[in-house]
């Protein structure tokens, strides 16, 4: 089974500064991708980065790149020059191909202010 | 429009009602998945779709819960004698190619069930 943490229930950065939000896995797979997903007030979710667990490079995009510490069992985000738009909760998510779902953390919710 | 559209947005029910929720997935998308988030919740996985086949269906929390695909296009969820907790957002996906671990999950904007 698959299981995803988020201990960070709440986060805040002010408007141009960086923030990292964490997330910890646990799976016996050793072919997984690891998600982060944007949620919005308006619930439409947005992906907003990907990482094949077999990939030692960081993924990144944009203003937003990843930390995967595979042995750790790690994977959190940084938000670079954060904006306004940026507000919303943030999931962490795994899948792998047996199981073919993704599985969510319970989410962190990022407040940006001016 | 192109992305995924789910309906109705949003849906009251007494306890005991049955209840029908819509997913249009993305023309061709060949994956269809079907989530419940319950309020202040991640999205827990109810079951899968590729084509009209229903692969899996562990995350269903109960027999009163059937889902279908049976063009391999639009899918229905189908809650029968709802209870109270079964209020959540449902929230519909689909993926271009068979799993979609490579391929992005595209989300719909869900449906708002409340149970009365």
């Amino acid at each position: 089974a698959q299981t995803v943490t988020q201990s960070q229930p709440e986060m805040s950065v002010q408007e141009a500064e960086t923030v990292t939000l964490s997330c910890t896995y646990d799976t016996s797979e050793s072919d997984y991708y690891l998600f982060w997903y944007k949620q919005p007030p308006s619930r439409q979710m947005i992906l907003v980065i990907r990482q094949e667990a077999y990939k030692q490079q960081n993924a990144t995009e944009n203003r937003f790149s990843v930390n995967f510490q595979k042995a750790a069992k790690s994977f959190s985000l940084k938000i670079s020059d954060s904006q306004l738009g940026d507000a919303a909760m943030y999931f962490c998510a795994s899948y792998t191909g047996t199981a073919s779902k993704l599985t969510f953390g319970t989410g962190t919710r990022l407040q940006v202010t001016l | 429009g192109a992305g995924v559209s789910q309906s109705p947005r949003y849906k009251v029910a007494k306890r005991g009602q049955d209840v029908a929720l819509r997913c249009d997935p993305i023309s061709g998308h060949v994956s269809l998945f079907w989530y419940q988030q319950a309020l202040g919740q991640g999205p827990e996985f109810l079951t899968y779709f590729q084509n009209e086949a229903q692969l899996d269906k562990s995350g269903l929390p109960s027999d009163r819960f059937f889902a279908e695909r049976p063009e391999g296009s639009v899918s229905t969820l189908k809650i029968q004698r709802t209870q109270q907790e079964d209020s959540a957002v449902y929230l519909c996906a689909s993926s271009p190619q068979l799993g979609g671990a490579l391929n992005e999950q595209f989300f719909g904007p869900g449906t708002r069930l409340t149970v009365l």
